[in-house]
């Protein structure tokens, strides 16, 4: 089992709906959890992050946390077709450490 | 962008070859980390260094090597390259930052070095 899984995709949702995205991990000790965008050819820029149970607002962009269950999930609303990229989910395994597990990411296509 | 570069940004070079990748940072961070980035695996850590000095191996540190001799540069060193190591190669600093009394280390990428072993 992976430590940090993602579906590959691609997710293809059409211009203005929610694109939900969805990650989940192994370590039950792990504290903080991150979202990057991809786009292709480029670095993964760092959109959100969440260490608390629950939902985190930023924008059009809403990072959900339920560490019962271990998942983390990332929602876009009113989806872009700029917002086709590959989403990589990484987590952080305790408070104060500075190594990350990364997701192998899902590629979002919007449709216009 | 963190105030991140790599040199070279693409590289192609023969089996066989050392090949030395640089990064550069110039705000001082204290932890950088080196990745691969492979259809199928993700990021996954190849080394990093938690000060000048001061390195550790990642999840795939066989055949690369790494020296920080000043706070601003990570190198990366194939010191052989085989194909299996053709990759795309980014370099990334931590920035400690405190949210809500949490304390959180946020990741961030440089530019990235596509290489190419032939």
């Amino acid at each position: 089992q992976k430590e940090v899984e993602q579906n590959s995709g691609p997710l293809s949702v059409p211009e203005g709906a929610i694109a939900s995205l969805n990650c989940t991990y192994s370590d039950r000790g792990s504290q903080s959890f991150f979202w990057y965008r991809q786009y292709s050819g480029k670095s993964p820029e760092l959109i959100m992050f969440i260490y608390s149970n629950g939902d985190k607002e930023d924008g059009r962009f809403t990072a959900q946390l339920n560490k019962a269950s271990q998942y983390v999930s990332l929602l876009i609303r009113d989806s872009q077709p700029s917002d086709s990229a590959t989403y990589l989910c990484a987590v952080n395994k305790g408070s104060g450490t500075y190594k990350y597990i990364f997701g192998t990411g899902t590629r979002l296509k919007v449709l216009a | 962008d963190a105030g991140i570069t790599q040199s070279p940004r693409h590289k192609v070079t023969e089996t066989g070859t050392p090949v030395t990748l640089r990064c550069h940072q110039t705000e001082n961070h204290r932890y950088m980390y080196w990745y691969r980035q492979d259809p199928g695996h993700g990021l996954r850590l190849i080394h990093y260094s938690y000060g000048v000095k001061d390195t550790d191996k990642g999840e795939v540190s066989d055949g690369y090597s790494v020296s920080r001799s000043k706070t601003e540069d990570f190198l990366l060193t194939l010191e052989s390259a085989t194909s299996s190591q053709t990759s795309v190669y980014f370099c990334a600093i931590s920035e400690l930052r405190t949210s809500g009394g949490a304390l959180l280390y946020e990741q961030y990428f440089g530019p990235g070095t596509r290489l190419t072993v032939t």
